[in-house]
């Protein structure tokens, strides 16, 4: 298994700024997700984060929106640019198993992002 | 492209009575399928999990899942509800890669 810390659990902040969402996991993991929860939907990938490429962006986000770094094999943030009251939601970092597919993804606790 | 549902946002039961969620999948491809909760103010945890080994899967906290081909389903159950089970409900599926794509969630409310 894998622990997964976020930091921060939760933020208020202004719109037009920006926020950066840490995720640490306690072992070495290849792939780092980052979903996104918006209030009572369900789980959204919006990227995957490789350790030494850029990230991998789904459908309908952009690296301007959302930059990720992922300096090492423990480690990745999210921004959250240019915030506005539509970028409120709970954004959750995860990793899989090392079997890959077939084995569950764990998550962190999530920040829960409230834009005002 | 691989597809979840999950019929039914909201599910209550009585406490004792059988918990029954539903989940179905898309798939050209035998999928991996999984089940996982989620508690207020908390992230995932999974429950349990179909990796094309037996049909019928048991998880933690006395839920199982079947995994039924013909149907292209994998609905949750759980014998006797518990007040603890309160919580969101979420399938997904992989085509084994790595992508999980996740249902809309089932609210699951336990009543006295």
């Amino acid at each position: 298994s894998a622990v997964i810390s976020q930091k921060p659990s939760r933020d208020i902040c202004q719109r037009g700024t920006s926020l950066t969402i840490q995720c640490q996991v306690d072992s070495q993991v290849t792939m780092m997700f980052w979903y996104r929860q918006q209030p009572g939907q369900s789980l959204t990938l919006i990227a995957t984060a490789n350790q030494g490429s850029e990230a991998t962006y789904e459908s309908g986000f952009v690296i301007d929106k959302f930059p990720i770094s992922r300096p090492n094999l423990t480690f990745s943030t999210l921004t959250v640019s240019n915030m506005s009251p539509e970028d409120s939601s709970i954004y959750l970092c995860s990793v899989q198993g090392p079997q890959g597919g077939n084995t569950e993804a764990f998550f962190g606790q999530g920040t829960r992002l409230t834009v005002v | 492209a691989q597809s979840v549902t999950q019929l039914g946002s909201h599910v209550s039961v009585s406490e004792g009575a059988l918990v029954l969620l539903r989940c179905n999948y898309s798939s050209s491809v035998p999928p991996y399928l999984f089940w996982y909760v989620q508690y207020p103010n908390q992230g995932l945890q999974l429950l349990l999990k179909y990796t094309s080994a037996a049909t019928l899967v048991k998880g933690i906290n006395g839920f199982e899942a079947e995994f039924k081909k013909s149907e292209t389903s994998f609905h949750l159950t759980k014998p006797s509800a518990h007040m603890s089970d309160a919580a969101e409900y979420f399938c997904a599926a992989t085509g084994g890669g790595n992508k999980l794509t996740f249902g809309t969630g089932t609210q699951l409310k336990v009543e006295l």
